[in-house]
């Protein structure tokens, strides 16, 4: 089974701290992503990956970056966090290239800003 | 753009009755579409995707969806839904990553 792990599970954090989540999956994934989940607005896409020291912006990077080193890790860094950005943050996995393939989640990590 | 919506926030469903979820998709050519689950305290886990070919497709735990390219809709359905069915349902459309729509609230009563 594809196993996605994320670093904690809660986090709490004050107004202009630098934050990093961390993410880390054990199927040798090409592809990974960061979600933000809040309620009434689903899913939404922040960054993704398709290969080390790669990355593109998804729908709503600003505030965020990324780093990704290695294959099977993907950070996600709040540069300077925000009230705003307490959330749930959730990464992805998937295989190879392509908008067909499965994408495989985490549990999440519940990030309060303070 | 594309966008993904799920007009209903929540519903309530009895034990054992059907259960049908509405998604609609704003897309400019032929969809990756899927749906996911999640349950009270649990990560997501895909029930089923579409890509091409036969409309309906049957996924995991008994649920199955239509895609209906002349309504740009694809419902999720189950004819008879039990109570570990409660969670939140989300619809998604691939395109990089995945778009989701803002989800559903099922509750089943007994």
């Amino acid at each position: 089974d594809v196993k996605v792990t994320q670093s904690s599970r809660y986090l709490v954090k004050r107004t202009g701290e630098k934050v990093f989540l961390e993410c880390v999956q054990d199927m040798d994934h090409e592809n990974m992503f960061w979600y933000r989940q809040d309620p009434g607005l689903g899913l939404r896409l922040i960054y993704f990956s398709y290969d080390v020291k790669m990355k593109e912006k998804g729908d709503i990077p600003e505030g965020y970056s990324v780093s990704r080193e290695k294959k099977e890790r993907f950070s996600l860094i709040l540069e300077s966090a925000s009230t705003n950005q307490t959330s749930m943050y959730l990464c992805a996995s998937s295989i190879v290239a392509g908008d067909g393939n499965e994408q495989f989640f985490g549990p999440g990590t519940r990030l309060t800003v303070l | 753009a594309q966008s993904v919506t799920q007009p209903d926030i929540h519903i309530t469903v009895s034990e054992g009755a059907s259960l049908e979820l509405r998604c609609n998709y704003s897309y400019g050519a032929t969809p990756y579409l899927f749906w996911y689950v999640q349950s009270p305290g649990q990560g997501l886990q895909l029930l089923l995707k579409y890509f091409s070919g036969d409309t309906l497709v049957q996924g995991i735990k008994g649920f199955e969806a239509e895609f209906k390219r002349s309504q740009s809709s694809f419902n999720l359905r189950k004819p008879s839904v039990h109570w570990s069915d409660a969670a939140e349902y989300f619809c998604a459309v691939a395109r990089g990553g995945l778009s989701f729509g803002a989800g559903t609230t099922v509750t089943v009563r007994a």
